[in-house]
């Protein structure tokens, strides 16, 4: 009965691999995000989606490209891995964009050597 | 420009003793504010929240009052416990309406017996 999941949990490669993150929420929310969080603990969002909307798209390199095959799905593809992208990385979701609480995944440890 | 700031971490106590993190924040307005928990190895817990000045969160024994005047949500507990060692997030609310959550730096928290 996991509220958020995401796969893998860890993730290692090599540079220039290209490789996807897969997250999936049974809440019946209509809003997902993607967070990073860095090796400080800094955590910074890139994505978000609304009912298969991208609402928000901070300032990532398009390698990174997100996909929402429908609401209750928010996938991350990452094009030419580099060293930099190495991180934990949290999908999340909300009932709505507009609603305060958001619900976390475990999180997927990326790392690129 | 629009942030929050953590006291910087680790805090080491005792248990029983007692707890502060102090949080501050800059923004437009007045955003809801947030207080995160991430326990080892696990994603993010909403812990706390208010939504406007004055209002005060709390949640197993942890509290927040948010206070424009000083724009801080600091988060305290009376009497912390070896289970409360985790990582502390304050966030605030995007000043759009897309649920995008701002977060501080995160401040480690190790309660020792």
């Amino acid at each position: 009965d996991t509220a958020v999941s995401q796969t893998p949990k860890y993730l290692v490669t090599q540079m220039g691999n290209d490789k996807s993150i897969k997250c999936e929420q049974n809440l019946g929310h209509d809003t997902m995000y993607w967070y990073k969080q860095d090796s400080k603990k800094f955590l910074k969002i890139m994505f978000s989606y609304n009912n298969k909307e991208l609402i928000i798209n901070e300032t990532v390199p398009n390698r990174f490209s997100p996909k929402s095959p429908d609401k209750a799905h928010l996938n991350l593809h990452i094009n030419s891995l580099e060293l930099g992208d190495s991180a934990v990385y949290f999908c999340a979701s909300s009932q709505s964009s507009g609603r305060d609480e958001q619900f976390f995944g475990p999180g997927t440890r990326l790392t690129v050597l | 420009g629009n942030s929050v700031t953590q006291m910087e971490g680790p805090v080491t106590l005792s248990e029983e003793a007692f707890l502060t993190i102090n949080c501050t924040y800059t923004a437009t307005g007045y955003p809801s504010l947030f207080w995160y928990v991430q326990y080892p190895g696990e994603g993010l817990q909403l812990l706390l929240k208010a939504t406007k000045a004055d209002d005060k969160g709390s949640n197993k024994g942890f509290e927040a009052t948010y206070r424009k005047e000083t724009t801080s949500f600091h988060l305290e507990k009376g009497s912390v416990q070896v289970s409360d060692s985790a990582v502390y997030f304050c966030a605030r609310k995007g000043s759009s309406n897309t649920g995008k959550l701002i977060f501080g730096q995160g401040t480690t928290l190790q309660v020792k017996p």
